[in-house]
C-alpha cells in the first residue's frame, strides 16, 4: 500500500534562513512525488512534481525538493525562507502501477515563518 | 485554461438533513475528477474518485456517496448528515496521465450542527 509520512506537524524558521520539510514515503516501484501548499480556508496549490530525471526539482515561488530513492525521501527546501511562506505543505504519492487514479497524501506539515 | 469551481463555499447543516456539493472543471475533457475530506486542517483523506461518468470508485466506507452525471460534473452526497460529516471537502481533478499534478477547487466548510 501507498504511504506518506511528514514527520514535522511543525517547522519554525526565521525569514532568510533556509527551509526544509521533510517528506518520506512508501510505494512499490517508482513514484511520482508532488509538493503541494494550502493557505487557510482555501484548496491545495501544486508547487513541484518528480516524475523522472534530475534528483533535483524546482518549482514554484523559490521551492526545490530533492529526490533520494535510496532513502525514499523527497524533502522539501527553499534557500531563504519568506513570512509569506508560511502555510500548510503537503507532500503526496502517486503510485505508477495504479493507472494514475489515486493520489495519497501526507499529514501536512504547518510552516512558520518569523520576521 | 482549465478552472474548476466547487460550491458552496460554506455550509451550516442540521443533523440528518441531506447533502449536495458540487464540482464542475472546466478547460478539458475526461478528467480523473477526485473529492477529498480534510479535518482539523490536516491530512487529506480521498474519499472517492472517477475515471469517467458514472464510474465512482469509494475509498473509505461512510455516510456519503458520490456521482458523475456528466463528464466534467462530480457531485458529493449524503441522504441523512451526521455530526461527524463535518469537516473541509476538497474536489480535484487530474489529466488521466498519472504524472500529472492535482488541480483544487477552494474547498467547501461543512458544518453539522
Amino acid at each position: 500500500a501507498q504511504s506518506v509520512a511528514q514527520p514535522e506537524d511543525q517547522v519554525n524558521v526565521a525569514e532568510g534562513n533556509p527551509l526544509t520539510v521533510k517528506c518520506t514515503y512508501s510505494v512499490s516501484g517508482n513514484p511520482y512525488l508532488f509538493w503541494y501548499v494550502q493557505y487557510p480556508n482555501r484548496g491545495l496549490q501544486f508547487l513541484l512534481k518528480y516524475i523522472t530525471g534530475d534528483n533535483l526539482v524546482k518549482g514554484s515561488y523559490g521551492f526545490e525538493a530533492e529526490f533520494n530513492k535510496s532513502q525514499t525521501s523527497f524533502h522539501l527546501k527553499k534557500p531563504s525562507a519568506l513570512v509569506s511562506d508560511s502555510a500548510l505543505y503537503f507532500c503526496a504519492v502517486r503510485g505508477r502501477n495504479t493507472g494514475g487514479f489515486k493520489t495519497i497524501f501526507g499529514a501536512g506539515t504547518r510552516l512558520f515563518v518569523k520576521a | 485554461s482549465q478552472t474548476i469551481h466547487q460550491w458552496p463555499a460554506t455550509l451550516v447543516q442540521p443533523v440528518g438533513s441531506p447533502l449536495s456539493l458540487e464540482c464542475t472543471v472546466e478547460g478539458t475533457s475526461n478528467p480523473n475528477l477526485y473529492w477529498y475530506r480534510q479535518a482539523a486542517g490536516r491530512g487529506l483523506q480521498l474519499l472517492f474518485y472517477s475515471v469517467g461518468i458514472g464510474q465512482i470508485s469509494s475509498e473509505v466506507p461512510q455516510n456519503l456517496s458520490a456521482s458523475r452525471p456528466q463528464d466534467r460534473q462530480f457531485i458529493l452526497s449524503s441522504k441523512k448528515l451526521l455530526l461527524s460529516d463535518s469537516g473541509f471537502y476538497l474536489c480535484a481533478w487530474t489529466h488521466t496521465t498519472g504524472n500529472t499534478e492535482a488541480f483544487f477547487g477552494q474547498g467547501t466548510r461543512l458544518t453539522v450542527v
